[in-house]
């Protein structure tokens, strides 16, 4: 597709499962973000990956939270012994890296039950 | 004090009204700035990008002022499909992190 995917698009799981967000960006584009955005708040930054570089993991939460990017394509998000606070909307968005303008996923609908 | 903070509204407003939301950054090496569109559950979607010297793009009309750390969005002659969540969103050249406000929602009524 033309678009930012991510899968699932809704996940419930129970305290202390792990679970794996993955997101397939747009073709071509070298930058790739994480953001978690929880009901009826704004978008919260956990992690930025650009090209070949080290990733920007400054806003992961916790250790519990991490992601990796193969091939400078693919991304998948962990999240290791889930907690109730971890429910929330992920979203995904890649861009070119030279502009203001990210392309967002529909996101992966997280519950923690 | 969060980076980027904006009035959570709702702005309740009629077909037609012109309507104003601030944003303002705490933050003065921010140096771009833009206006994000949220659908309810929906993903965000830019809606434009703001320039110092203020910029136009239909019926919506950005502005920015450095000095006082703040930015306007304008929406003239409100329609119904513009009812939505507003992000106002700041990044440092140096950076590559967008940072989003909590968003100002919209509600416009027939």
């Amino acid at each position: 597709g033309a678009g930012v995917s991510q899968s699932p698009s809704n996940k419930v799981t129970e305290k202390g499962k792990d679970v794996e967000l993955r997101c397939d960006p747009i073709s071509g584009h070298t930058a790739l973000y994480w953001y978690r955005q929880s009901l009826g708040q704004g978008l919260e930054f956990l992690i930025y990956f650009q090209g070949n570089s080290a990733p920007d993991k400054s806003g992961l939460p916790s250790d519990r939270f991490s992601a990796e990017r193969t091939g400078g394509s693919v991304s998948t998000l962990t999240i290791q012994r889930t907690q109730q606070e971890d429910s929330a909307v992920y979203l995904c968005a890649s861009s070119t890296g030279s502009t203001g303008e990210l392309f967002f996923g529909e996101g992966s609908r997280l519950t923690v039950l | 004090r969060k980076e980027v903070e904006q009035d959570p509204g709702p702005f309740n407003v009629p077909e037609g009204a012109t309507v104003a939301f601030n944003c303002t950054y705490s933050n003065s090496a921010s140096q771009s700035f833009f206006w994000y569109r949220q659908d309810c559950r929906k993903e965000p979607k830019l809606l434009m990008s703001v320039y110092s010297s203020g910029n136009e793009d239909g019926r919506f009309t950005a502005q920015l002022n450095r000095a006082s750390q703040y930015i306007s969005l304008l929406i003239r002659d409100s329609k119904l499909s513009d009812s939505a969540t507003y992000l106002c969103v700041v990044k440092k050249d140096s950076s590559y992190k967008l940072i989003f406000g909590s968003g100002t929602r919209l509600l416009v009524r027939p």
